[in-house]
């Protein structure tokens, strides 16, 4: 069964501080990872995305790795600031396949 | 551009109702999905249209009926609503099967 595990479930660190999601899965065949941040009571919105062929894709302070050979992914943050409170979910698309495979997320607050 | 809306926003109902919820996008994407959120869980895939005129089931489908209306909308209904569909519901749009652009969601209660 597809499976996407993140972790960890909930982070908090102070405001300027840098910190890194993880995301490992087991979708298969593969076809792209993409990192959502989901604020509190709305819809997710897309940070990066990447094909088994990208290592690195950054979004202003996010960047995202892939490693598709151990199937592991993780979302840096860097400099955090109060906004970046949210929850960071990952997710990975079968070849060919409408049907995404969610991770349950990791909730990040930032605090002062 | 609105990008995907939806409506309603919030919406309580007692068990044996029913209620649809709608979604529209102004993209001019092909596929919509519909996604149910619960807590501690990641998002699930309720139904999907591919394209105008179709529509496939996702994970979750049991209890929802959908209607891909015309290009432009994607309409999910509970006919007899259960405390088991109360849950956050989005709607998604995209130009394929690996981009997707999401809704605000409807928060659902159903006692």
């Amino acid at each position: 069964k597809n499976q996407v595990e993140q972790s960890p479930q909930s982070l908090i660190i102070l405001e300027g501080k840098n910190c890194t999601l993880q995301c490992n899965y087991t979708v298969s065949p593969f076809s792209n990872l993409r990192w959502y941040k989901q604020d509190t009571g709305r819809g997710p919105v897309s940070l990066t995305i990447m094909t088994f062929s990208e290592n690195t894709k950054s979004n202003g302070r996010y960047t995202a790795t892939l490693d598709a050979d151990t199937k592991q992914s993780s979302l840096h943050i860097t400099a955090s600031q109060l906004s970046d409170s949210a929850s960071y979910i990952c997710v990975v698309s079968g070849a060919g396949s409408y049907q995404l495979t969610f991770g349950k997320g990791t909730k990040l607050s930032v605090i002062p | 551009n609105a990008g995907v809306t939806q409506t309603p926003k919030f919406q309580v109902l007692k068990t044996g109702q029913s209620m649809t919820l709608q979604c529209a996008q102004d993209m001019n994407h092909n596929s919509m999905y519909w996604y149910r959120q619960d807590p501690g869980m990641g998002l699930r895939l309720i139904y999907y249209s591919a394209s105008e005129g179709t529509t496939d089931k996702g994970e979750v489908p049991n209890g929802y009926n959908v209607s891909r209306l015309n290009k432009r909308e994607f309409s999910l209904r509970l006919e007899s609503a259960a405390p088991s569909q109360t849950s956050v519901y989005f709607c998604a749009a995209g130009g394929g099967p690996y981009e997707q652009y999401f809704g605000p969601g409807t928060r659902l209660t159903v006692t």
